[in-house]
C-alpha cells in the first residue's frame, strides 16, 4: 500500500485565494483525520470523519474552514479566503475502526506546507 | 476532555534506554493511551498504545500505572534515529473527542 496521499506537498498562496488540500486514505480504513501544526500550538486535531460522515469538527477554527468526505478514497480541506495565520503544516491520517476509534493506530500522511502571503 | 502533560525535552546517550514519561491524571474508562513520535519534516509516526496492561512491540515498550493516571514509553536501547518529538494522547474508544497532542517531549540522543 502507497500510505496516506496528500496532495499538493507544498502549497504558496496569496491572502484571501481559496486553498484546497487533499487527502487519499489507506484502503479499508474507515477513519480519517485532519490535523494542523504550527511552532505556537503543536498539532491540533481538527476534524475527523468515521465512514465518510464528519464525527467531530470543533477544532476547526473558523468558518472559513470547511472539510468534505465525498467517498471513502477521497478528502478535501478547503480554505475560504486564506489568511497569513493559516500559514502551517496540514496532516491528514487514517485508522481502521475495528474495535472502536482508541484502538487503532492512525497512519498519517506526509503533509502540505501552506504559505500564505 | 483528557489531556496529558509530557516534559518539554529529554536527553539520551546513544545505546542505552530511555524512559519518557506522560501524566494524564483525568484519563477515563475507555481512553487508550496512545504514543506517536515525529521525526524532523515528517509526519507522526505510530509507535505504541494500550488500555490498561503494560504492551510491547518491535519499537518499544508501553508502561501503564496501575491506576492509568500516567505512563512510561520506554525504548530499550536508545539510537540516533530515535531522536524526534514524542507524542502521548488519549483517544476515546468510542464517539467524539479532541485528540490533544500538545508540543511532546524532544528527544536528544547523544553519540
Amino acid at each position: 500500500d502507497a500510505g496516506v496521499i496528500q496532495s499538493p506537498r507544498h502549497e504558496v498562496t496569496e491572502m484571501g485565494q481559496e486553498v484546497t488540500l487533499r487527502c487519499k486514505p489507506i484502503s479499508g480504513h474507515n477513519s480519517l483525520f485532519w490535523y494542523r501544526q504550527t511552532m505556537m500550538r503543536g498539532l491540533e486535531l481538527l476534524i475527523y470523519f468515521n465512514n465518510n460522515v464528519p464525527i467531530d469538527d470543533s477544532g476547526m477554527p473558523e468558518d472559513r474552514f470547511s472539510a468534505k468526505m465525498p467517498n471513502a478514497s477521497f478528502s478535501t480541506l478547503k480554505i475560504q479566503p486564506s489568511e497569513p495565520r493559516d500559514s502551517a503544516v496540514y496532516f491528514c491520517a487514517s485508522s481502521p475502526l475495528l474495535g472502536g476509534q482508541g484502538a487503532n493506530e492512525q497512519f498519517f500522511g506526509p503533509g502540505t506546507r501552506l504559505t500564505v502571503l | 476532555d483528557a489531556k496529558t502533560t509530557q516534559p518539554n525535552s529529554m536527553e539520551s546517550n546513544e545505546e542505552e534506554p530511555v524512559h519518557l514519561p506522560c501524566n494524564h491524571s483525568t484519563i477515563s474508562g475507555t481512553d487508550y493511551i496512545h504514543w506517536y513520535r515525529q521525526l524532523p519534516s515528517q509526519g507522526p509516526e505510530y509507535v505504541i498504545h494500550g488500555l490498561t496492561s503494560n504492551v510491547n512491540n518491535r519499537m518499544a515498550s508501553l508502561a501503564i500505572a496501575e491506576d492509568r493516571k500516567s505512563s512510561t514509553l520506554i525504548l530499550h536501547r536508545a539510537t540516533l534515529r530515535d531522536a524526534a518529538v514524542y507524542y502521548c494522547i488519549l483517544i476515546f474508544l468510542f464517539g467524539s473527542n479532541q485528540f490533544y497532542f500538545g508540543t511532546g517531549t524532544s528527544l536528544t540522543v547523544i553519540p
